[in-house]
């Protein structure tokens, strides 16, 4: 069945500094989500990526969709504290169900 | 607009027993989507329902069941507890099913099996 990679795992970043997670699916994808979990609480819808090669900016953070449709990215820029939390992909590759990554979770040290 | 809301926000249950949850979505919402969250495991879709049918199922056995009620509000229940069914289970609305609109999380229902 689909499956969806995430990398890395877990990053500790002081504040101030960049930060990247990765998303790869083993099927080309229809579209991507990325949602945002802060600790104790649920996910929360962050950005939706369809076309191939997509960039969307959101203040800090920059999503990409790659060129094959098969993997995607979360770039934030000079983080803070406030950007804690587990940062989850989300695919569909045709008319599946969305597959979820398994998340980055990122510490933000100030 | 009132965000998705699940009753209870914690349970404990004993092995051999079984539970219900419920969620209900956002007004307006017909689709409802049930996961699992565990550390190990993350995320891992359990069922959608839309319009009171089950339209896609995950790959959990027959203990865990839900259904979808004409106001679009969803129960799961699982039977038969098990020590590893101990979780964070999470719904999720959206507006509709069949292509991947945002979904909306509920707080979730933290179950822990003893």
């Amino acid at each position: 069945g689909q499956q969806v990679m995430q990398i890395p795992q877990y990053q500790h970043v002081q504040e101030g500094e960049d930060f990247t997670t990765y998303c790869n699916s083993s099927t080309t994808l229809s579209n991507i989500q990325w949602y945002k979990q802060r600790p104790g609480g649920h996910p929360v819808f962050l950005i939706q990526l369809v076309k191939s090669g997509e960039v969307k900016k959101q203040k800090r953070l920059t999503f990409q969709f790659g060129e094959a449709k098969k993997n995607s990215s979360l770039h934030i820029t000079a983080t803070q504290t406030t950007d804690v939390g587990t940062y989850f992909c989300a695919g569909t590759a045709g008319y599946s169900t969305l597959t979820f990554g398994k998340g980055t979770m990122l510490l933000v040290s100030p | 607009k009132a965000g998705v809301t699940q009753t209870p926000r914690y349970l404990i249950k004993t092995r051999g027993q079984q539970v219900t949850l419920s969620c209900s979505p956002i007004s307006g919402h017909r689709s409802v989507s049930w996961y699992q969250q565990t550390p190990g495991q993350g995320l891992q879709f359990l069922f959608e329902y839309f319009s009171e049918t089950q339209r896609n199922k995950g790959n959990f056995p027959g203990r865990f069941s839900g259904r979808q009620f004409s106001n679009s509000r969803s129960e799961m229940n699982v039977s038969t507890l098990e020590l590893g069914d101990s979780a964070l289970y999470l719904c999720a609305s959206s507006l509709f099913s069949g292509q991947p609109y945002e979904q909306y999380f509920g707080p979730g229902t933290r179950l822990t099996v003893t």
